[in-house]
């Protein structure tokens, strides 16, 4: 299994809700992270798990609020976002963090609107 | 300050044109520089290249990096309709104790039939 899922592929959400984006991967890495991507630019790293344990923060809002609950599985917590906060929400994993071998393979991404 | 710098921003071809994308760099500890085609969706894997002057080959599409001059380039041969996408150039490096991956702002290649 070489992919990594994203669920939801997309999302519609008042800025008064709280929702969560789902990533998962079975290819055994034990680095994950979240980027945000508006349109016609180039990927944003938001956060860096590594072996679980969040390792990059990159200034993120505290209106996102990442989780790992294992080495599978990336989550993201959005509570009291607003509309600039639209964006796509992609997910990727790489063998590890720090490895010479560092390729990371990107999820399909979430569709993310915030009215 | 960009870290990572992509030209052009945006190309125009005919079918079977041959393409050349640019990406220099200016980081320290640089790790590793990965080539990367988006279309509609997400990046999909390209190159990953960490050793100058080795070129890199899949089918039509060749990469190589110059460390010492810090840039790289892609090269596309033969071009179709289906290269049409953003290229994203994104370096590894460390920072302090961490590892960043910074991408271009990529270039948007437009192959016309």
């Amino acid at each position: 299994d070489t992919e990594v899922t994203q669920t939801p592929k997309h999302l519609v959400m008042g800025m008064t809700n709280k929702k969560s984006l789902k990533c998962e991967q079975h290819m055994g890495h034990r680095a994950m992270y979240w980027y945000k991507q508006k349109a016609k630019k180039p990927p944003e790293l938001m956060f860096v798990y590594s072996y679980e344990k969040l390792s990059i923060n990159e200034s993120v809002p505290s209106r996102f609020s990442p989780e790992c609950p294992n080495s599978s599985l990336l989550n993201l917590h959005l509570h009291a976002l607003q509309p600039e906060d639209s964006a796509l929400y992609l997910c990727a994993s790489s063998q590890d963090r720090a490895g010479t071998y560092n390729e990371q393979f990107f999820g399909p991404g979430t569709r993310l609107t915030v009215l | 300050e960009d870290k990572v710098v992509q030209s052009p921003l945006s190309l125009v071809v005919h079918e079977g044109d041959t393409v050349t994308l640019n990406c220099s760099y200016e980081v320290t500890n640089f790790r590793s520089l990965l080539w990367y085609k988006q279309e509609k969706k997400a990046p999909t894997f390209l190159f990953m290249l960490t050793s100058s002057g080795i070129e890199k080959k899949s089918g039509r599409l060749s990469s190589i990096l110059d460390k010492k001059e810090l840039f790289s380039i892609l090269n596309i041969t033969a071009t179709q309709t289906g290269d049409s996408a953003v290229y994203l150039c994104a370096v590894y490096y460390s920072g302090g104790s961490n590892y960043k991956l910074t991408f271009g702002k990529g270039t948007l290649l437009t192959v016309n039939p």
